[in-house]
């Protein structure tokens, strides 16, 4: 299992920004899908997540009306569109799997990538 | 909302490690638990409340029910010296909630 993020960068307060995150080592169109992040010297925020067919998503009250989750099975990618970015939105952002099977043996994020910093300043 | 006690543990080798995680209401025993070091990703150790993940050695146990859980470390290693998160997921809103993190350092 492999997750690959990129996209991060240097933005503007304002600004806009896509992540991605390239899976690999399996079936992606089997699993949900998150995006958590970390502020730098910070602990961990759930930020979104997508259900195997993008018809559940749902977003942390942070986020919610500024960032869109999607994904394309096709391409085993997972994406986060980030608009209005401001400077709370500074982190590392990860992308994780969450476990299978999450109902009966608990929700838990069994992959992380490697994450993708995310840098708000003027 | 999870609160994580002690928020700093000053431990050395060979000791044994209780880190605590305390939710405001009570969940289901649906808590994980996951280590990170410095410039790392979070790695899942245990999940289900006591499950340990693929490849967790043993000397990691997670043990809790209703509103109080525990992370054990029977024998701290060197590598165990790390930050230690716990999560849930929410009744509501719908999501997920870690805990602030207990930083493990070495007396």
């Amino acid at each position: 299992v492999q997750l690959v993020e990129s996209g991060g960068g240097l933005v503007k307060p304002g600004g806009s920004l896509r992540l991605s995150c390239a899976a690999s080592g399996f079936t992606f169109s089997g699993y949900n899908m998150n995006w958590v992040r970390q502020a730098p010297g910070k602990g961990l925020e759930w930020v979104a997540s997508i259900s195997l067919s993008s018809s559940h998503i749902d977003y942390a009250d942070s986020v919610k009306g500024r960032f869109t989750v999607s994904r394309d099975n096709a391409k085993n990618l997972l994406y986060l569109q980030m608009n209005s970015l401001n400077d709370d939105d500074t982190a590392v952002y990860y992308c994780a799997r969450l476990g299978h099977n999450y109902e009966s043996l608990g929700y838990r994020f069994e992959y992380w990538g490697q994450g993708t910093l995310v840098t708000v300043s003027s | 909302v999870l609160t994580q006690s002690p928020a700093t543990l000053s431990l050395s080798p060979g000791d044994r490690a209780t880190l605590s995680c305390r939710a405001s209401q009570t969940i289901s025993n649906y808590l994980a638990w996951y280590q990170q070091k410095p410039g790392q990703a979070p790695r899942l150790l245990i999940y289900g409340t006591s499950t340990r993940a693929t490849g967790i050695p043993a000397r990691f146990s997670g043990s809790g029910s209703g509103t109080d859980f525990t992370l054990t470390i029977s024998s701290l290693e060197a590598e165990d010296f790390a930050v230690y998160y716990c999560q849930q997921r929410n009744k509501w809103p719908p999501g997920f909630t870690f805990g602030q993190g207990t930083k493990l350092e070495i007396k």
